[in-house]
């Protein structure tokens, strides 16, 4: 069983819609948390970066949110684009990567 | 800045065959990784180096080899490659070593199918 599970598998939303994807994960112990944004065909590209002490981090459009006691973070995407149409990653310790979940934002 | 490069795009093996994906950061960064994306799961990583002259493995190590000669260059080499190994590889680097808050930039990927 993967130790970092996201959800949705995948998603599709109109364009202007706020989403918030999922990531559970059983690493431990915890280091950081990642997220990435991986356009089809292209390599991850980093959003944001959590450790223990953050609960929340922003980087434009996108807040991640964590919670280290119950072993589970966030990504809200405010006023989604199409361009944001692509797979989020949510990575704990490094390496440990969920499988992704596919974002379709549809005008 | 290039950032991280990768070659070749796209690469067709027959079984029993080898190869060696390239990999160049001109970031000057101290941590490097390959990983492997197969459909439906997540990332592995490969192997990784913390500086030149200094490799380790990761999570799914057997097949491949690494070397780090230098800080720029770090090579994956497939001695004898099999059909389990079709995969998208991609290379990672970073300033700071694994478990940093450092960003990690990724290379565009290489995709491999060995027939």
């Amino acid at each position: 069983k993967n130790q970092v599970e996201q959800s949705p598998q995948s998603l599709i939303i109109l364009e202007g819609k706020n989403c918030t994807l999922q990531c559970n994960y059983t690493v431990s112990p915890f280091s950081n948390l990642r997220w990435y944004k991986q356009d089809t065909g292209r390599g991850p590209v980093s959003l944001t970066i959590m450790t223990f002490s953050e609960n929340t981090k922003s980087n434009g459009r996108y807040t991640a949110t964590l919670d280290a006691d119950t072993k589970q973070s966030s990504l809200h995407i405010t006023a989604s684009q199409l361009s944001d149409s692509a797979s989020y990653i949510c990575v704990v310790n490094d390496m440990r990567f969920g499988a992704g979940t596919r974002l379709t934002v549809k005008p | 800045n290039a950032g991280v490069t990768q070659t070749p795009k796209f690469q067709v093996l027959k079984t029993g065959q080898s190869m060696t994906l390239q990999c160049a950061q001109d970031m000057n960064h101290e941590y490097m990784s390959w990983y492997r994306q197969d459909p439906g799961m997540g990332l592995r990583l490969i192997h990784y180096s913390v500086g030149a002259g200094i490799t380790d493995q990761g999570e799914v190590p057997n097949g491949y080899n690494v070397s780090r000669s230098t800080t720029e260059d770090f090579p994956l080499r497939l001695l004898s490659a099999a059909p389990s190994q079709t995969s998208v590889y991609f290379c990672a680097s970073s300033r700071g070593v694994l478990l940093s808050t450092d960003t990690q930039y990724f290379g565009p990927g290489t995709r491999l199918t060995v027939l």
